[in-house]
């Protein structure tokens, strides 16, 4: 079945560096987002980027697409320590109706 | 800022009974959805629910889960036979035309 896999799997960097987690797929999809997951915690919506787009920006989030590779990569550029959380991948399929399938997510440690 | 709401936070239950875990969508939203996630792994999609049906369930959604939306606005998810692997979080989701989910902040299910 359809999944997005992250890598890696775990990241540690200090406040102000950059964070780039990278996502994989293996069918064709409509879109995919980007999830944040405080521990214990319900997941906030981050960014979505449709299956004809290669670049998303927001705020300090850059998404990127690459349907040839079926990958996608989330830049969290100048970390702060209140990044600290689970970063998800879900994708959603064409012909869906609008399920998101998650990878296993990369766990963002922000130290200050 | 409209909101997912989920109750009980946290519900305890024997193996074997029944229990119904409530949502209410935000309000002008047309797709509802309920997702798992046990400790540790990945957010596992269980049902998609679209004008007063299911439109899509994955594979753990079997006869022992139903969903229902009341009253129009409350959208419940019902486990009528609880096991132990049923132990999890439960999160209910809404979205509109756009495919980006709303999520509600959970309910931690535990089986005994």
């Amino acid at each position: 079945s359809q999944q997005g896999e992250e890598d890696p799997q775990a990241l540690s960097i200090q406040e102000g560096e950059n964070a780039t987690m990278n996502c994989s797929y293996k069918t064709s999809i409509n879109n995919l987002q980007w999830y944040r997951q405080n521990s214990g915690r319900g997941l906030v919506h981050l960014i979505l980027i449709r299956s004809n787009e290669r670049e998303k920006h927001s705020g300090r989030l850059r998404v990127t697409l690459d349907t040839s590779k079926k990958s996608s990569s989330l830049l969290i550029t100048a970390s702060r320590a209140a990044d600290t959380a689970s970063y998800f991948c879900a994708t959603v399929l064409t012909d869906s109706w609008g399920k998101l399938q998650f990878g296993a997510g990369t766990q963002v440690v922000v130290t200050p | 800022e409209p909101e997912v709401t989920q109750t009980p936070s946290h519900q305890v239950t024997q193996m074997g009974q029944e229990v119904i875990l409530r949502c209410v969508p935000i309000s002008n939203h047309l797709y509802f959805y309920w997702y798992r996630q046990i400790l540790g792994q990945k957010v596992e999609f269980l049902v998609s629910f679209y004008n007063n049906e299911i439109s899509e369930k994955s594979e753990i959604f079997d006869d022992q889960f139903s969903v229902e939306r009341p009253d129009g606005s409350n959208f419940t998810l019902k486990i009528r036979s609880t096991k132990l692997e049923d132990s999890a979080m439960y999160f209910c989701a809404s979205r509109g035309l756009s495919y980006e989910q709303y999520f509600g902040p959970g309910t931690r299910l535990t089986v005994t």
